[in-house]
């Protein structure tokens, strides 16, 4: 079955370093660029950035560059998001997506989506 | 950055009806327009691209028309499972960006 399961809820503390993954299967996870997207507490959604898993190629919502990495792990087909130190605002859904097509631009529609993680950070 | 602005915010319809909502772009986009359903406590699902293209195993009663900035989603004969919210994106420019959202709701 072609998927992507993601890491399980995480409350966290302002300040504190997180890193939450998304495992693909079902797929050669070498060949599609794999996306991030923010869904805030009852807001809409915000793509936070790609990368495409073959070289390492990653493109960031330029208002998020230095803010949070996004990275992969070719050997295990895992992506993953990472912050250094976490805020308040921070707390949402993370959903890691799938662009549609093969070896394509990181221009492109979502067509997978894991099943979110929920972020809560205290301030 | 493109904005997108979708219309109405929210929509009352009954099961059988055909309802169409609106998405408009900041700029042309040409038919880098997609269309996702969000259930609630679920994942997006990606309905529409490419303005009209319909997505493997959607059903035929959703469709997608429009080019440049102005784009719609139309749903024939609503059934149960249609009432969620509906987000546009676009495709055209970094940032992607999603419009705001369409609740469609039963009346």
């Amino acid at each position: 079955e072609v998927q992507l399961v993601q890491s399980g809820a995480e409350v966290k503390k302002a300040g504190e370093s997180l890193n939450i993954s998304c495992q693909a299967s079902g797929y050669t996870f070498n060949d599609f660029w794999i996306g991030w997207v923010r869904q805030m507490p009852g807001k809409g959604l915000e793509c936070m950035g790609v990368i495409y898993p073959g070289d390492s190629d990653t493109r960031y919502t330029p208002s998020l560059l230095g803010q949070v990495t996004i990275s992969a792990d070719r050997s295990i087909n895992t992506a993953y998001f990472q912050w250094d130190s976490l805020t308040a605002s921070d707390t949402a859904i993370y959903y890691c997506v799938r662009l549609r097509t093969k070896g394509g631009s990181y221009l492109d529609v979502f067509d997978l989506w894991g099943q979110g993680t929920m972020v809560t950070v205290s301030s | 950055d493109i904005q997108l602005t979708q219309s109405p915010s929210s929509l009352s319809a009954s099961l059988g009806d055909r309802v169409t909502m609106t998405c408009r772009a900041s700029q042309s986009i040409s038919s880098y327009l997609s269309w996702y359903q969000q259930r609630p406590g679920k994942a997006p699902n990606l309905l529409i691209f490419a303005a009209s293209s319909l997505q493997s195993g959607v059903s035929s009663r959703f469709s997608g028309s429009g080019s440049a900035t102005d784009f719609n989603l139309t749903i024939s004969s609503l059934q149960p499972e249609d009432f969620a919210i509906y987000y546009c994106q676009q495709t055209y420019s970094n940032p992607i960006s999603f419009g705001q959202g369409t609740r469609l709701e039963i009346k």
